[in-house]
């Protein structure tokens, strides 16, 4: 069975420092990777994609990956109150129409 | 590009009754979309892949004689939850692929299902 984990926090990080999530996976043939926020009561918005190991960035997020690790993360440089979310790790192992084994989430506060 | 509309935002119903949820791709053609649930504090669990013009694909353990999935064109996907009881109370999220972005889902606003 695929699994996706994540530390479920909540983690509380400064505004302005950088915030690291952290996500490990299961499925070995796992190739998409993704991570989603989501606000209460809200669907999840995509952040990030990633598909091949080492790190991808895009403005103030950066996604970094590790396949031999099975580990995949999300670094929030200058982190903003709006930040504070629950972020989502979600994993595909591709094919094209399977749908996403998500992890829990982790809670993410950011302290003004 | 890549809007995915779901309706209704939220619903109450008397437990017995059926609702209806309908997820529409607005401007592009989506063969498959599939249908998430979550509840409070947990994540998306994957009920089923709804694929047009053919029978959707439950996951283990959603009945499918309960939710029912019907994806009669390449734009429009249902859900209907059948004799709702208060335990199918939860967040129901809709979600297509849009193929030139690869594997990429992109979800609908949600509906919120609150069975009395």
């Amino acid at each position: 069975q695929k699994e996706v984990e994540q530390n479920s926090g909540p983690l509380s990080v400064p505004e302005g420092a950088i915030a690291s999530l952290n996500c490990t996976y299961s499925d070995r043939v796992s190739q998409s990777f993704f991570w989603y926020r989501q606000y209460s009561g809200k669907s999840p918005e995509l952040i990030m994609s990633i598909y091949s190991n080492g790190d991808k960035e895009d403005g103030r997020f950066t996604a970094q990956l590790n396949k031999a690790s099975q580990y995949v993360s999300l670094l929030i440089r200058d982190s903003q109150p709006s930040d504070s979310a629950t972020y989502l790790c979600a994993v595909s192992s591709g094919g094209g129409a399977d749908g996403l084994t998500f992890g829990k989430g982790t809670h993410l506060i950011i302290q003004p | 590009g890549a809007v995915v509309s779901q309706h209704p935002s939220w619903v109450i119903c008397k437990s017995g009754t059926s609702v209806k949820i309908e997820c529409r791709s607005l401007d592009f053609q989506a063969t498959t979309m599939f249908w998430y649930r979550q509840f409070p504090k947990q994540s998306l669990m994957l009920m089923a892949t709804s694929n047009e013009g053919s029978k959707a694909t439950y996951e283990q353990g959603v009945e499918k004689d309960k939710f029912l999935i019907n994806h009669a064109s390449l734009t429009l996907s249902t859900l209907t939850v059948t004799s709702a009881h208060p335990e199918d109370s939860s967040f129901y999220i809709c979600s297509a692929k849009f193929s030139p972005l690869g594997e990429k889902l992109f979800f609908g606003s949600g509906t919120q299902l609150s069975v009395l």
